[in-house]
Formats: C-alpha cells, structure tokens, sequence
C-alpha cells in the first residue's frame, strides 16, 4: 500500500530550528516535495528532492534517503509567520502526487 | 499573471443538489487536478488529467465527475451521491514536461451543506 507519514502537530518558539519529518512507503518514487500552506490558502511550492542529501535553501533545507524511505524538512532562525502546516508529497511517475496528513507548526514569541 | 483560478471561493450546497466547482489556468499546463482537504488532513486527489479529452481517478473519485473540454479548463462536479461533501477543494496544474512537476494550486473552494 501507500503510506506518508509525518507528526500531526509542533511546536517552537521563534529564533529556534525545527525538523519535520516524513517517512514514505509508496509503489513508485521519483522524487520528494515539501509544501507550505497557512490556513485557509493554497499549498506553496517550498522544495523538491531527487538525490540523497541536503538541499538548502535560505533558512529552509530539505534532506532525502531513498534507501530509508525518509526526509526532513529544516526550518531554521524560526519566524511567527512560519506557522503554517507543512506537507510532504511524494512523486510518482505518471500519476499524482501523494500527500501526507501535513504537519501543523506553531511558531510562539 | 499566470495562474490558477478558482470559483466560487465559497459554495453552499443543499441536499439533493449538484453543484460545479470552476478551475481555469493560463500557464499552458498540460496536468490539472482536484484533491479534496478536510481539517487535520491532508490533500486527497479526487480526479486529475493529463491531456484533453482524457482523466482518472483518485482515490476519494465517487461522488464527483469532472471534463476537460479544454487545455485551460478542469470544472469539478459534486454530485448528490456524495454524502459528506463538506472541504476545502484545491485545483492544481503541472507542467509534465519539466524537470520536476511542481504543482501549482489555485487559491481553493470551500464547500459547505446548508
């Protein structure tokens, strides 16, 4: 079956780095996608994953094992517009995304 | 600008009733999807389609119909069959011909039962 798994809520006070994890069980994998969504708008296009490692970019970074079936997404020098849910999409070829639950992160002062 | 567009922003649906959801992008997109949220979730996909003339399932497809008549144009139908039709609906389109297909979303529909 298809199985994206990620914590339902975080919290972190500003200034702070966060880690938000996603572990995936899927038929197909072509990459990994992270988005941002702060309620009631559309998902944001924050990253997307091929290759094992780090992709940084700015205060956000994002990581990918193929062979665990696991990233994480980095959120450093944390903001209080940072809160939002995030979500973890895997790609498969020839399909639609596949999204996780997404994870709600409240960033407090 | 390009972009994705959805109407209504808000719908009300009485029981019995079909109601259309619109979706129009001018990014010369082929891909365009419908994934469905509720609250604490996350994104389920209704139907999507690659090409005109031509689309699948999601896994939530029952209950719903789509078209597309039209590169631009993805309009989704919630019929009476579905009995929970209450969420915020989100359009999406990709560019299956790039590096990577990023979606694009529209700003979402939601939809309530009066």
């Amino acid at each position: 079956g298809q199985n994206i798994d990620q914590p339902t809520e975080m919290t972190a006070t500003e200034g702070a780095i966060v880690q938000i994890n996603c572990t995936y069980q899927t038929s197909g994998f072509n990459g990994l996608f992270w988005y941002q969504q702060h309620a009631g708008e559309a998902p944001t296009f924050l990253s997307y994953n091929v290759l094992d490692g780090l992709e940084e970019k700015g205060r956000f970074s994002s990581f990918l094992s193929r062979s665990k079936g696991y990233s994480y997404l980095l959120l450093k020098e944390l903001q209080m517009k940072d809160s939002a849910s995030y979500l973890c999409a895997v790609d498969q070829a020839g399909t639609a995304l596949i999204f996780g639950k997404g994870t709600t992160l409240s960033v407090s002062s | 600008d390009g972009g994705i567009t959805q109407s209504p922003k808000y719908l009300f649906r009485k029981e019995g009733q079909n109601v259309t959801l619109s979706c129009e992008q001018n990014l010369n997109h082929d891909a365009m999807y419908w994934y469905r949220q509720d609250p604490g979730q996350g994104l389920r996909l209704i139907y999507y389609s690659q090409i005109v003339n031509d689309f699948q399932k999601g896994d939530i497809a029952e209950g719903y119909s789509v078209s597309r008549e039209k590169k631009e144009s993805f309009p989704l139908t919630v019929t009476s069959a579905q009995k929970n039709p209450t969420a915020f609906y989100l359009c999406a389109s990709s560019d299956v011909k790039g590096p990577n297909e990023k979606l694009f979303f529209g700003s979402g529909t939601q939809l309530s039962v009066l």
